[in-house]
């Protein structure tokens, strides 16, 4: 398995919805990553786990909440958004994090949940 | 302040043309990717740099890095249509978790 599978494709929520977004990756993958992407925008990365801990958070509002409940699994729960907040939600994997010395590098990316908030 | 500069932004070719995408990053790295995104869609890996000097070829494009001039190019041989998409590099930064990305470079080629 050399996939990085996110769930949901698409979803829809108001701003007072509670949802969740999943990435799960089985290739033994010790670093994940989330990213917003807007539209004709570059990937922005929001955080990086790093051996399930949290090891970079880049300001990222606390309506959003990352968890990393074990080695291949990647959740980010939503809470209160704004409508400003939808876009491609981008999950990413990769065999050891940056800071590991003498590692295999780079990533794969999942297909993203597009969100969008109304 | 980290930045990863592309240019161009927009790229319009027409097909049979050569060019080449500029990646320019202001932090110390080694290590640097290219993808390609169709609209809608996810990133799609295309090249990954780990070397000064390295140098990839797949099909019409080539990719080299120059990690003393903190430079990457993308070049395109003989365009066709269907390289029609938007072109990110990425960097990573020297001793952290980081992965970023260039400001992205989209490519349209005509007949």
């Amino acid at each position: 398995d050399t996939e990085v599978t996110q769930t949901p494709k698409h979803l829809v929520m108001g701003m007072t919805n509670k949802k969740s977004l999943k990435c799960e990756q089985h290739m033994g993958h010790r670093a994940m990553y989330w990213y917003k992407q807007k539209a004709k925008k570059p990937p922005e990365l929001m955080f990086v786990y790093s051996y399930e801990k949290l090891s970079i958070n880049e300001s990222v509002p606390s309506r959003f909440s990352p968890e990393c409940p074990n080695s291949s699994l990647l959740n980010l729960h939503l809470h209160a958004l704004q409508p400003e907040d939808s876009a491609l939600y981008l999950c990413a994997s990769s065999p050891l994090p940056g800071t590991a010395k003498g590692g295999i590098y780079g990533y794969t990316f999942g297909s993203g949940t597009r969100l969008t908030v109304v | 302040e980290l930045k990863v500069e592309q240019n161009p932004l927009f790229l319009s070719m027409q097909e049979g043309k050569n060019y080449t995408i500029y990646c320019n990053y202001s932090t110390t790295s080694d290590r640097l990717y290219w993808y390609r995104q169709d609209p809608g869609k996810s990133l799609e890996s295309l090249f990954v740099l780990l070397s000064n000097g390295a140098v990839k070829q797949e099909g019409r494009l080539m990719a080299s890095l120059d990690t003393k001039a903190r430079l990457s190019t993308l070049h395109i041989t003989a365009a066709v249509h269907d390289l029609s998409a938007t072109y990110f590099c990425a960097v990573d930064i020297w001793d952290t978790d980081k992965l970023i990305f260039g400001t992205g470079t989209r490519l349209q080629v005509f007949p």
